[in-house]
């Protein structure tokens, strides 16, 4: 068990919703990383946060958003849903931002399904 | 663009035998060099990882080669078992960060 905690595990939506995606850090852990994982992308990272700020951007969509709030959960905002968003979403968490080699320990993920 | 590229994307290893996999990268500003290991249902665990002042790391079974002038490392699994059939990622990252890029990953599968 990593530590790191998200829900839901599975999420089945139809095409145009919106839909949160929930991440708890392992405990100590200041920054939070999302990925998508898709059969032809591999993993891909989407964005960092860390204590509350954003820190970096991946190849993430306009129509997705993130935020890290005061007790460093994270919440990853899915909207305008279509076909090819749905994926694995992980979670990830280490216990700072810049100190190299520190390891990101990942969450087991939630499904996406959009219909 | 594909920074990190990885190979094969799947491999077939009888109970016993050795499995190497391969990355090779382009960006000269990565310094920290892991892998993961991921189970189906499962996010990726670290496995095991290295930085360029080594040229060579072992933990048990797993060791990482790293030759920093070809821009290459691979994974190595010695005595392979039914329980390491998983997907393996390679993958790296900037001194200045943590933000991880992946290889394309590969599925190993040990038969007894």
């Amino acid at each position: 068990d990593s530590g790191v905690t998200q829900t839901p595990k599975h999420l089945i939506t139809a095409t145009g919703q919106r839909v949160t995606l929930r991440c708890s850090p392992r405990s100590g852990d200041l920054s939070v990383y999302w990925y998508q994982q898709s059969l032809d992308q591999g993993l891909q990272f989407l964005i960092h946060y860390y204590n509350g700020e954003e820190r970096a951007k991946g190849n993430i969509l306009e129509r997705f958003s993130a935020q890290q709030f005061p007790d460093l959960h994270s919440e990853l905002n899915l909207s305008s849903l279509e076909l090819g968003d749905s994926a694995l979403y992980f979670c990830a968490s280490s216990v700072g931002a810049s100190r190299l080699g520190s390891p990101l320990h990942f969450g087991n993920g939630t499904r996406l399904t959009v219909t | 663009q594909q920074q990190v590229k990885q190979s094969p994307q799947s491999l077939i290893v009888q109970k016993g035998g050795i499995s190497i996999i391969n990355c090779a990268y382009e960006n000269t500003a990565f310094d920290y060099f892991p892998w993961y290991q991921q189970f189906p249902g499962k996010g990726p665990a670290l496995l095991i990882a290295i930085r360029p002042d080594v040229s060579e790391k072992k933990e048990g079974r797993f060791t990482i080669s790293f030759n920093k002038s070809a821009k290459q490392f691979s994974l190595h699994i010695m005595d392979s078992q039914p329980g390491d059939s998983a997907t393996y990622f390679c993958a790296a990252s900037k001194a200045a960060g943590n933000k991880l890029t992946f290889g394309g990953g590969t599925r190993v599968l040990v038969k007894p």
